[in-house]
């Protein structure tokens, strides 16, 4: 199956630090690419969708100007959490989708990415 | 944002006894998928369900999508160790849209 990479895989910052995490489809071409965020023992929740080219899609609640998405390529989009604090530490996963007309796209998740904020 | 109904929340079984856990929603849904996800790592596919009434085989584990559309099932016979993760079932709308998330079931298994 499609390979989806996710990098850290753990970070620790400080409180009002800025954190950058990135995904990558190594063997296909995303061209939609979601965000979720996981808290412990809790489900996945989607934060937003990303179509390469054009704006995030974001989900209720979730802040687009906390939650930076770009997805400047086929194979590659980042989540920077911006000014970040204690409550955003979570799990965050991405998956990735290739569009093909007629046929079920399945999305691939990534390893995730743990996020402590000190 | 919406979650699908998933139950039970957790289970602890013994090894070689059969699993059954499911997913229930008020609104329709035209695909129905199962993942498992094991600790610090994100949520692999097992099966996945694209017309009501389907039921679908992949090893010991087995799953049906709901003839309203609005649930599903998910069996595992004759669990073993390796079995021990965190079961998800999600649902899609159209394809290529977003995924929903059951709240989960913790499967614990006792060698």
């Amino acid at each position: 199956g499609a390979v989806v990479s996710q990098h850290p895989s753990r970070v620790i910052c400080k409180s009002g630090t800025s954190v950058k995490i990135e995904c990558r489809s190594l063997d296909f071409q995303a061209t939609t690419m979601f965000w979720y965020r996981q808290f412990p023992k809790q489900s996945l929740m989607l934060m937003a969708t990303s179509n390469e080219g054009s704006k995030a899609t974001y989900e209720q609640g979730v802040e687009k100007d906390k939650f930076l998405i770009n997805h400047a390529s086929l194979t590659l989009s980042t989540l920077t959490v911006t000014s970040a604090h204690p409550e955003d530490s979570s799990f965050y996963i991405c998956s990735a989708r290739d569009l093909i007309e007629g046929s079920y796209n399945e999305q691939f998740f990534g390893p995730g990415t743990r996020l402590t904020v000190l | 944002g919406q979650q699908l109904n998933q139950s039970p929340q957790s289970m602890f079984i013994q090894e070689g006894e059969d699993v059954s856990m499911n997913c229930t929603s008020s609104s329709i849904f035209n695909t129905w998928l199962w993942y498992k996800q094991d600790p610090g790592e994100g949520p692999v596919l097992l099966i996945a369900l694209y017309k009501a009434g389907e039921l679908t085989s992949n090893g010991r584990l087995t799953a049906q999508f709901g003839i309203t559309r609005k649930d599903s099932f998910l069996n595992i016979s004759a669990s073993i160790p390796s079995d021990v993760g965190i079961y998800f079932c999600a649902g899609q709308k159209d394809a290529g849209n977003m995924l929903t998330f059951g709240g989960g079931t913790r499967l614990m298994v006792k060698p």
